[in-house]
């Protein structure tokens, strides 16, 4: 079945600091890619996303690039400040599979970015 | 434009009880999602339910149901409740089913089970 596996964390990095968060996934089909955003107290916010092989998604100077070969979708930023400190999912959504269009979540990375 | 609510936002309930749950989507969205999210299970797709029918269902018991209403909003129905219920559940909804609709969550139902 289809999987997404992420670093789980918790990751403590300093403001300003370059940030990887790497993300795996095995499907069956050709999927979606997301990374989504949880603020504490708060649900889940699409991030960026990306559809096809190649395609890059970026918001918010985040940005990750779908890499069919290495079934690979790594959250990057340059620069992180403090604001960005949350938990980030990557997810999938293969309608080929038996789950349709249900997004499948990795479980989560826990980011916390200090001034 | 207002977005995802959910009610109510805190529950306490016990063994073999049963809970409804509500999900208000985003005006003019006709799919809605449920999803449990667990610290040891993660985030797990429940049912989604699009146009009044039930389109996508997960890995649960039959004891999760749901449904949802002409007017988009869906409720969930958890029966004989057990302590691994405890979680909290995420509604999500989009404008149309398919992986290219962005799906806005809302804060989510804690339910805690005793």
């Amino acid at each position: 079945g289809n999987s997404v596996t992420q670093m789980e964390g918790p990751v403590t990095l300093s403001e300003e600091a370059f940030l990887t968060i790497n993300c795996t996934y095995t499907a069956t089909g050709y999927p979606s890619l997301f990374w989504y955003v949880q603020y504490p107290g708060e649900g889940l916010q699409l991030l960026l996303k990306a559809t096809k092989a190649d395609d890059k998604g970026s918001n918010k100077g985040f940005e990750a690039t779908y890499r069919k070969e290495t079934t690979s979708f790594h959250l990057e930023k340059g620069s992180v400040q403090v604001s960005d400190s949350a938990v980030y999912f990557c997810a999938l959504s293969d309608p080929g599979s038996n789950s349709g269009y249900a997004l499948n979540f990795g479980k989560g990375t826990s980011l916390l970015v200090t001034p | 434009k207002a977005g995802v609510t959910q009610t109510p936002r805190y529950l306490i309930k016990t063994r073999g009880q049963q809970v409804t749950l509500s999900c208000s989507p985003i005006s003019g969205h006709r799919s809605v999602s449920w999803y449990q999210q667990t610290p040891g299970q993660g985030l797990q797709f429940l049912f989604e339910y699009f146009s009044e029918t039930q389109r996508n269902k997960g890995n649960f018991p039959g004891r999760f149901s749901g449904r949802q209403f002409s007017n988009s909003r869906s409720e969930m129905n958890v029966s004989t409740l057990e302590l691994g219920d405890s979680a909290l559940y995420l509604c999500a909804s989009s404008f149309s089913t398919g992986s290219y609709n962005e799906q806005f969550f809302g804060p989510g139902t804690r339910l805690t089970v005793l």
